[in-house]
């Protein structure tokens, strides 16, 4: 079974803060990460997809690096603000067409 | 605007009744998925569909069944044999199919069997 495992499972960080998160995976038969954003009520939407070993993607203040030699990506948003609030979800395509999720992180911003 | 939609948001049925969701996408997309979420799980993949008129079982296919007669639309069967229906299903779609570009989700249905 590929396991894909998020940490922590759900953070509380003050307005103006720093935050990360991490995935990791096994780093055997690696295809593609992915990242994405999942605000309440709303659809989940694509942050990053990544694909090679040191990749480091950047949307804003949020970027995301991918170590896929010891399997694992971690997602760092700086200066957090209160739209950053929702759940972050990381997938891996393992080679075989598929995406298999994690369990996400929720990440709260107080204000 | 593009996108996909699903219906309704909120669904009832009684045990033992057969339930259709309903997913449409008018990004000319030509892989479609569902997936099911439970508490404190991940999205697990139900059934996907690379090409009209062909699909694949995901990891928990049992229970349910689809249909791809439409490049636009993949409707997913919950059957009376899918022993716990109770959760809510998010519908996807990607291009080119595979999954190193980025999938576009609906904003779910949540179907509760009483």
């Amino acid at each position: 079974i590929l396991n894909v495992e998020q940490s922590p499972q759900s953070l509380h960080v003050q307005e103006g803060d720093s935050t990360n998160f991490t995935c990791s995976f096994p780093s055997s038969n690696f295809y593609a990460l992915h990242w994405y954003r999942w605000e309440t009520a709303k659809s989940p939407e694509a942050l990053f997809v990544m694909t090679l070993n040191g990749d480091e993607k950047k949307k804003g203040r949020i970027s995301a690096t991918l170590n896929t030699k010891e399997g694992y990506s971690y997602l760092y948003i700086k200066g957090s603000q209160p739209e950053d609030s929702a759940t972050y979800l990381c997938a891996l395509n393992f080679g075989n067409e598929k995406l298999t999720f994690g369990t996400g992180t929720r990440l709260t911003i107080i204000p | 605007d593009g996108g996909i939609t699903q219906s309704p948001k909120y669904l009832f049925r009684k045990e033992g009744q057969n339930v259709t969701l309903s997913c449409e996408q008018n990004l000319n997309h030509d892989a479609m998925y569902w997936y099911r979420q439970d508490p404190g799980q991940g999205l697990r993949l139900i059934y996907y569909s690379q090409i009209v008129n062909d699909f694949q079982k995901g990891d928990i296919a049992e229970g349910y069944s689809v249909s791809r007669e439409k490049k636009e639309s993949f409707p997913l069967t919950v059957t009376s044999a899918q022993k716990n229906p109770t959760a809510f299903y998010l519908c996807a779609s990607s291009s080119p199919p595979g999954t190193n570009t980025e999938a576009f989700f609906g904003q779910g249905t949540r179907l509760t069997v009483v």
